[in-house]
C-alpha cells in the first residue's frame, strides 16, 4: 500500500513568490492535515481537509490557504513569502475526519526562502 | 495550547530507561504520541484517551493522568532504533490535534 506522498520534496524560493505544495493520501483516505515544522516550534497546526471542505484551521496568517480535490489530494499554497516561513511542511492523511485518529506521514516538503 | 514536553533532549545508553512528559494546561481529550526518526515522517506510537489508561507498544508504554493533565511516555530497556524524536499531542476538544515542541532521544551503544 503506497504512503503519503509530497512533492517537491525539497525547493528554495526568494521573499515575495508564492509556493505550492502537493499531497497524495493514502488510497481510501479522506482526511489531509497539513503542519509546519520548525526547529523551535515543532509541528505547527495549519489545517485539516476533509470531503473538499476545510474542517480546521490552525493560527496561521491568510497567506496560507489550501484545498482538497474529489480525489482526496490536497494542495497547501503560501503566498507572499517571507524569510520565517522557511520550514519542513508535513502532510498526514487520516482515514476519518478530523486529525486526531492514527496519522499517516509524508516525509515532507522542506521550503527554503532567501 | 501547545502541551509543554520535558526533557527537550536525552542521551541514554542502550539497555537504559526513559521517561518523557507532556503537559497541558488545559483539560485532555486524549493524547497522542509520536515518533520521529531522522530525515524520516513521524510515525504513530499510540492513542491514549481520558481514565487514566496505560498502552504499550513493543517495551514503549505510556500513562495518562486526567487530574493533572499530563500523560508520561515510559521507554524500557531501550535499543538504538529508538533514537528519534518524539512528540506528543493533545486533543482538547474533538477532531483538533496540537503538537509539543518534541523530545530529542539519542541512544548510544
Amino acid at each position: 500500500k503506497a504512503g503519503v506522498t509530497q512533492t517537491p520534496r525539497y525547493l528554495i524560493k526568494t521573499r515575495g513568490q508564492q509556493v505550492t505544495l502537493s499531497c497524495s493520501p493514502i488510497s481510501g483516505h479522506r482526511s489531509v492535515s497539513w503542519y509546519q515544522q520548525t526547529p523551535g516550534q515543532g509541528l505547527q497546526f495549519l489545517f485539516e481537509y476533509f470531503s473538499e471542505t476545510q474542517r480546521n484551521k490552525g493560527n496561521f496568517p491568510g497567506r496560507f490557504s489550501g484545498r482538497q480535490f474529489s480525489n482526496s489530494r490536497s494542495e497547501m499554497n503560501v503566498s507572499t513569502l517571507e524569510l520565517g516561513d522557511s520550514a519542513l511542511y508535513l502532510c498526514a492523511s487520516s482515514l476519518f475526519r478530523g486529525n486526531t485518529g492514527e496519522l499517516f506521514f509524508g516525509e515532507g516538503s522542506r521550503l527554503t526562502v532567501l | 495550547q501547545q502541551p509543554v514536553q520535558s526533557p527537550q533532549a536525552v542521551i541514554l545508553r542502550e539497555g537504559e530507561d526513559a521517561v518523557i512528559n507532556c503537559s497541558s494546561s488545559k483539560a485532555l481529550y486524549s493524547v497522542h504520541w509520536y515518533r520521529q526518526k531522522h530525515g524520516e515522517a513521524p510515525v504513530f506510537l499510540m492513542i491514549l484517551l481520558k481514565g487514566g489508561e496505560q498502552k504499550g507498544h513493543e517495551k514503549i508504554s505510556a500513562s495518562f493522568n486526567e487530574k493533572k493533565q499530563q500523560s508520561s511516555l515510559y521507554l524500557t530497556a531501550s535499543q538504538l532504533s529508538y533514537s528519534g524524536t518524539y512528540f506528543c499531542g493533545t486533543e482538547y476538544q474533538a477532531n483538533n490535534l496540537f503538537f509539543g515542541t518534541g523530545t530529542r532521544l539519542t541512544v548510544i551503544p
